[in-house]
């Protein structure tokens, strides 16, 4: 079991869109559509973003996607703003109820 | 509305064991489908996943963690507990717990950090 791979870091200006992959394997990412995505301010706890690969919880803004192919999952953040700024995560299921984070991305929003 | 806290020691000594306390409200632990998570997130690090219990008792473990970690509840009192043996120093985290639905986490506790040092 080893973490998803995510980039360092990702920036952008406010307005323009941005995506954060996700790479995993054929045990993880690529075999289940249970894939979440996590955004940490500094200081702060996560909060769900996104769920089953593309489905926002109540309350998340629209300009949050998820989408995936093959093994590896995608964020995407249209219409940057300045408070979108943080830490983001994915996580997957990897079978038997195992669970797999990603190494993390920092946004910078420019 | 859902709520966790985190509650335990903030300082252990290396080689100790770790004891957490999640306390939850504004779900039930019995209820199917439901689980509760750890989580933790060592200073400047990235997520990682620690363990899961679910509404049937079902338990699940990081493997490369998993001879080192039990997690428990008492649905009575809304609670889940999370063992950690022989505590390290690269153990130091913010130490989260979680509601959980199929493998998502929603919402989350604010977090306890504990530092492991002699």
């Amino acid at each position: 079991q080893s973490a998803l791979t995510q980039p360092a870091s990702v920036s952008g200006s406010p307005g323009q869109s941005i995506t954060i992959s996700c790479t995993g394997t054929s045990s993880d990412v690529g075999s289940y559509n249970l894939v979440s995505w996590y955004q940490q301010h500094p200081g702060k706890a996560p909060k769900l973003m996104i769920y089953e690969g593309s489905k926002r919880p109540s309350g998340v803004s629209n300009r949050f996607s998820g989408s995936k192919s093959g093994n590896t999952a995608s964020l995407t953040i249209s219409g940057l703003q300045a408070e979108d700024e943080a830490d983001y995560y994915c996580c997957s299921y990897a079978g038997s109820s195992v669970v797999v984070f990603g190494g993390g991305t920092k946004l910078t929003v420019l | 509305q859902i709520t966790l806290k985190e509650s335990g020691p903030t300082l252990v000594k290396p080689t100790q064991t770790l004891t957490l306390t999640c306390t939850f409200s504004g779900f039930s632990l019995s209820t199917s489908g439901v689980g509760v998570g750890w989580i933790r997130q060592p200073p400047g690090k990235a997520l990682e996943w620690l363990a899961l219990i679910y509404w049937d008792d079902d338990k699940r473990y990081s493997p490369s963690l998993k001879s080192r970690l039990t997690i428990t509840k008492d649905t009575s009192k809304n609670q889940v507990v999370l063992t950690m043996t022989n505590m390290d120093p690269v153990d130091t985290a913010t130490y989260y717990c979680a509601h959980s639905v199929e493998s998502w986490f929603d919402p989350w506790g604010q977090g306890t950090l504990v530092t492991v040092s002699s």
